[in-house]
């Protein structure tokens, strides 16, 4: 069965800086996605960014980047220039494409942008 | 934009009631989900399925059931509510393929 870790459960930077959030993932497939989502307190979960794991290329969304390492099986999110809007809750996701297509989530991560 | 609603954003059952939520998408998606959000413990898969009347299990099916028997809309059945299983609980949609999940706004249940 496939799982997401992410080990830190809270961080907290200040306005402008750059964060990176952890998180790997195990499996023995080769054909999957990773995502991260945002879910500010408004409770709405909002896709920040995918990974294709064919792609050896890491995704990028304008302030959002990933470290995409296959063979370590590990998905982290680097936020540069970070905003107060940027303050959420962040989980890392998965999912293969063979068999059952589970989505599978990690215990998320607490960021704060401290002004 | 693609719709995912849940029919409550705030739940308050008693104990032993038999408790429905209920989530529509309006994008015609073949997947739905139903995760339960708890603490440190992120999203936890309940129950999914990938097409009408198909289900299956996730990982924490025990106290669940659930009913697709429209492609927009899947319910989550709690058969009779217990005090662990006040939680925030989310509906996801996603299409085959390469489609992310979208989300409802979540139902927070609180059983007392």
């Amino acid at each position: 069965a496939q799982t997401v870790t992410q080990s830190q459960p809270e961080m907290s930077v200040q306005e402008a800086e750059t964060v990176t959030l952890s998180c790997t993932y195990d499996t023995s497939e080769s054909n999957y996605y990773l995502f991260w989502y945002k879910q500010p307190p408004s409770r709405q979960m909002i896709l920040v960014i995918r990974q294709e794991a064919y792609k050896q290329q890491n995704a990028t969304e304008n302030r959002f980047s990933v470290n995409f390492q296959k063979a370590a099986k590990s998905f982290s999110l680097k936020i540069s220039d970070s905003q107060l809007g940027d303050t959420a809750m962040y989980f890392c996701a998965f999912i293969s494409f063979q068999g059952a297509q589970k989505l599978v989530f990690g215990q998320g991560t607490r960021l704060t942008i401290n002004p | 934009d693609v719709k995912v609603t849940q029919s409550s954003r705030y739940l308050v059952k008693r104990t032993g009631e038999k408790v429905f939520l209920e989530c529509v998408q309006d994008m015609d998606h073949e997947n739905m989900f139903w995760y339960r959000q708890d603490p440190g413990l992120g999203l936890r898969l309940i129950y999914f399925s990938y097409d009408v009347k198909m289900k299956e299990k996730g990982d924490i099916p025990e106290g669940y059931s659930v009913s697709r028997e429209k492609k927009e809309r899947f319910s989550l059945i709690l058969e009779s509510a217990s005090t662990n299983q006040t939680s925030m609980y989310l509906c996801a949609s996603r299409t085959d393929g390469q489609g992310e999940a979208f989300f409802g706004q979540g139902t927070r249940l609180t059983v007392v």
